[in-house]
């Protein structure tokens, strides 16, 4: 079946540092790539999105950046900050039928000030 | 703004009950999805609903049911609820093409 895989796992940054985490995707009809931030016992917030006609988005201190032949897109955040500590996942979906999103297992990010 | 809820925030169960979850949004969205999130496994699919009486199972549909009645409600049912059902269960529902999640309903099963 379709998956997307995400890494690293857990990743620890000194607050101020850039921190950067990586999705691969299989679904070669993909055109949608949200990311969701989830912070200790709330709900999965989404941060950013980008669509498949474009190659990079930015909001701030967040990007993302898709690699469509690759099938690989990932989400940096500059300047970190302690209220960044989150755990991150990214997905994958098409932008027709079910808009089933294929999420990745999430990634723990610390922020260390 | 988007609003999605569900439910209870915290249940406690025995193994065997019949137990449901509910969800609801206010904003007639067509699609609507139930998850399951485990520590380490992400966030796996139950099942979801395109429409009214409409439903399809997701990765992991083997011992939940569903029910949309009406378009603002979707609810995730365990038929006979068994420890390793244990988890933390997210509602969402989609705007455009992003889903927007409920506040999510810790369940445990002794």
């Amino acid at each position: 079946g379709e998956n997307v895989e995400q890494h690293p796992s857990t990743l620890s940054v000194q607050e101020g540092d850039s921190a950067v985490i990586k999705c691969t995707y299989s679904d070669s009809a993909s055109n949608y790539f949200p990311w969701y931030k989830q912070e200790l016992g709330k709900r999965p917030q989404l941060i950013i999105d980008i669509r498949s006609n474009v190659g990079e988005k930015k909001d701030q201190r967040i990007a993302v950046t898709l690699n469509k032949t690759a099938k690989h897109f990932s989400l940096h955040i500059t300047e970190t900050q302690p209220e960044d500590s989150a755990v991150y996942f990214c997905a994958a979906s098409r932008t027709s039928g079910t808009y089933k999103y294929i999420f990745g297992t999430g990634t723990r990010l610390k922020v260390l000030a | 703004d988007v609003k999605v809820t569900q439910s209870s925030r915290y249940l406690v169960k025995r193994t065997g009950e019949k137990v449901f979850l509910e969800c609801v949004q206010d904003m007639d969205h067509e699609n609507m999805f139930w998850y399951r999130q485990d520590p380490g496994l992400g966030l796996r699919l139950i099942y979801f609903s395109y429409d009214v009486k409409m439903k399809e199972k997701g990765d992991i549909p083997e011992g939940y049911s569903v029910s949309r009645e009406k378009k603002e409600r979707f609810s995730l049912i365990l038929e006979s609820a068994s420890t390793n059902q244990t988890s933390m269960y997210l509602c969402a529902s989609r705007v455009e093409d992003t889903q927007y999640f409920g506040p999510g309903t810790r369940l445990t099963v002794l």
